[in-house]
């Protein structure tokens, strides 16, 4: 079983839907999570960081945590095409403090 | 908000030569680095963690004599590919966190290395 894992997609949605990400993982101690925006060829872009069960929303964007299942998912309102990208989950971990990453899903937003 | 620079963002050199890539948290210190490699169409992997005033710690299967990496300020860390191959051309990205929070990592614009 891979520490975080993810849809690879894509996910693909028209303009003005709501994307879901989602994103599970295998170590039951840790307490950070984020989701990072990857552009094809840049960095990743920090979107949302979570640490609490329930949902934070941050704009159109709603990280949502669920730490009994070991669940972490990512809501995308009104998607826009300059959304297409990739989304990468990570996790921090609770025994070294790395961030493991997911392998990233990739979306689309159609016009 | 916190900003980390990476340079260069390109660079192409010959089979056998050394790069160095630096990156530099430009408004906070930064006690860790990480250096992370990204082949295309893969997710990040973790090189290294680097440490500021200590040996940087590798992570399994990435070779330390290869990957030099220093540390040798709060807000700079460097890593130097050594005898770079072809097989090392790769997109290298590091990322901060400031000392003392415990919020997100702040990732550098990255390097496009291509070794010819």
């Amino acid at each position: 079983q891979k520490e975080v894992e993810q849809n690879s997609g894509p996910l693909s949605v028209p303009e003005g839907a709501i994307a879901s990400l989602n994103c599970t993982y295998s170590d039951r101690g840790s307490q950070s999570f984020f989701w990072y925006r990857q552009y094809s060829g840049k960095s990743p872009e920090l979107i949302m960081s979570i640490y609490s069960n329930g949902d934070k929303e941050d704009g159109r964007f709603t990280a949502q945590l669920n730490k009994a299942s070991q669940y972490v998912s990512l809501l995308i309102r009104d998607s826009q095409p300059s959304d297409s990208a990739t989304y990468l989950c990570a996790v921090r971990s609770s025994n070294t403090g790395k961030l493991i990453f997911g392998q990233g899903t990739t979306l689309q937003v159609k016009p | 908000g916190a900003v980390v620079s990476q340079h260069p963002s390109w660079v192409i050199c010959k089979s056998g030569t050394s790069v160095k890539i630096e990156c530099r948290s430009l408004d906070f210190q930064a006690t860790t680095m990480f250096w992370y490699r990204q082949f295309p169409k893969q997710s990040l992997m973790l090189m290294a963690t680097s440490n500021e005033g200590s040996k940087a710690t590798y992570e399994q299967g990435v070779e330390k004599d290869k990957f030099l990496i220093n540390h040798a300020s709060l807000t700079l860390s460097t890593l130097t590919v050594t005898s770079a191959h072809p097989e090392d051309s790769s997109f290298y990205i590091c990322s901060a966190r400031e000392k003392g929070t415990y919020g997100g990592y702040t990732f550098g614009s990255g390097t496009r290395l291509t070794v010819v």
